[in-house]
């Protein structure tokens, strides 16, 4: 069964540099790779999604993933980090195009002005 | 205003008393999800439906039952043989084809005392 990693719980950075959120994936088939966010109390809401071609994703509010197959990676990114962005980031993988959308454990990230 | 509603926001119950989550879409998605949040264990799926009169279980599915009679209603029901349902609880919804952009409900939270 496909699966996914965040390898970090808890991300901090400083406002106006580039931020990183980690995620590694495992699939047998093909990956299908998104991102969402979560902010407190509240539903996730989609940033963005990897299915194929250009393996740089540009998503939402700013926000790129850029998906490693040889690495098995889709790390989530942003040039410069704004304290609005603090919030807890999900990564998720689909084994091609079955039902059974698999999400990390999540990051939280904290922006500091 | 398309989109996902959970209800009750906040729902407190006793041991050994069934309770309803209600989700209702009014997006025309096919398929719809349950999905439960703990913390630091991200999401897991419940239960998930393609189609009306038809779900399948997810990877927790056990103290948990649902129904799709309606293409906008997706109900879950903790029962009383789940073990630890205290948790949030996310409803989404996709418009078929596995294109992975879940719209999720604002989540309920479930506390049993």
């Amino acid at each position: 069964a496909q699966s996914v990693a965040q390898p970090e719980d808890q991300v901090n950075v400083a406002e106006g540099n580039p931020l990183t959120v980690k995620c590694t994936y495992s699939v047998s088939g093909n990956p299908y790779l998104f991102w969402y966010v979560q902010y407190p109390n509240r539903g996730l809401q989609f940033l963005l999604k990897y299915i194929t071609g250009d393996n740089l994703v540009k998503g939402s509010y700013g926000f790129e993933a850029e998906f490693n197959k040889s690495q098995t990676s889709f790390h989530l990114k942003k040039p410069s980090a704004l304290v609005s962005d603090s919030a807890l980031y999900f990564c998720a993988v689909r084994d091609g195009g079955n039902n059974d959308m698999r999400f990390g454990a999540g990051t939280r990230l904290t922006v500091k002005p | 205003d398309g989109g996902i509603t959970q209800s009750p926001k906040y729902l407190f119950r006793k041991e050994g008393q069934n309770v309803t989550l209600s989700c209702e879409q009014n997006l025309n998605h096919d398929a719809m999800y349950w999905y439960r949040q703990d913390p630091g264990q991200g999401l897991r799926l419940i239960y998930y439906s393609q189609i009306v009169n038809d779900f399948q279980k997810g990877d927790i599915a056990e103290g948990y039952s649902v129904s799709r009679e309606k293409k906008e209603s997706f109900p879950l029901t903790v029962t009383s043989a789940q073990k630890n349902p205290t948790a949030f609880y996310l409803c989404a919804s996709e418009q078929g084809a596995q294109t992975g952009e879940l719209f999720f409900g604002e989540g309920s939270r479930l506390t049993v005392l």
